[in-house]
């Protein structure tokens, strides 16, 4: 079964403390991202990867890192989150093998509360 | 870069009626125009796309329709039924390496 997951699903942490949220596929894609949902602002795009070892930044990058290490897996990275980070966070997945956009799937998303 | 703008924000409309959603587009060169619905809680979903080559697309009850000389796209939804609800999303993308870019979201509701 064709998946995307995302881990933790739900978490609550302090600002300056130091978290990653993972994102692993099973579908051979070669493009991974990351967005953020905010009330209001829609789903904005903080980090994108084509493929092993290439990564770049996103309409919304700052606070954020990303690395891609392995063709499966994206984790997001906030180095010293702050409350303003506080959002709903999706991962997302697509085949890089074709000229035109292909249909992208999204992880099951997971709630940060920065405090 | 890309701007999407989508309209109306909230759109309540009676069980049976019909819905329409409407997304502008600033960047001629996109190509793709999906269109995403997601239900309180859960992921956007895929619920249909269309490519710059084509004028309309149908599935059932939803449709979408693209008009590359205004640029813009609207998602058409016939005989809404109580599961309609939703909030929904259109994006557009020039492909390759760039990502999607949403409008803000419709927030369908159907009265029943």
């Amino acid at each position: 079964e064709a998946q995307v997951t995302q881990n933790p699903r739900y978490l609550i942490t302090v600002t300056g403390k130091k978290l990653t949220v993972t994102c692993s596929q099973n579908m051979n894609h070669e493009y991974m991202s990351w967005y953020r949902q905010d009330p209001g602002l829609g789903l904005r795009q903080i980090y994108y990867s084509m493929n092993v070892e290439v990564t770049d930044k996103g309409d919304v990058p700052e606070g954020y890192k990303v690395s891609r290490k392995e063709k499966r897996n994206f984790p997001l990275i906030l180095e010293s989150p702050s409350p303003n980070q506080t959002s709903l966070y999706f991962c997302a997945t697509r085949s890089a093998k074709v000229v035109y956009q292909e249909t992208q799937y999204f992880g099951p998303g997971t709630r940060l509360l920065v405090l | 870069g890309e701007n999407v703008e989508q309209h109306p924000s909230t759109l309540s409309v009676q069980e049976g009626d019909s819905a329409v959603i409407k997304c502008t587009y600033s960047d001629s060169a996109s190509n793709y125009f999906p269109w995403y619905k997601q239900e309180l809680g859960k992921r956007p979903q895929l619920i249909i796309d269309i490519r710059s080559n084509v004028g309309e697309k149908k599935d059932q009850r939803i449709a979408v329709t693209l008009n590359k000389t205004a640029k813009h796209f609207s998602l058409h939804i016939t005989e809404t039924q109580p599961e309609d609800s939703a909030v929904y999303f259109c994006a557009a993308s020039e492909g390759g390496a760039d990502g999607l870019t949403f409008g803000k979201g419709t927030h369908l509701i159907i009265q029943p």
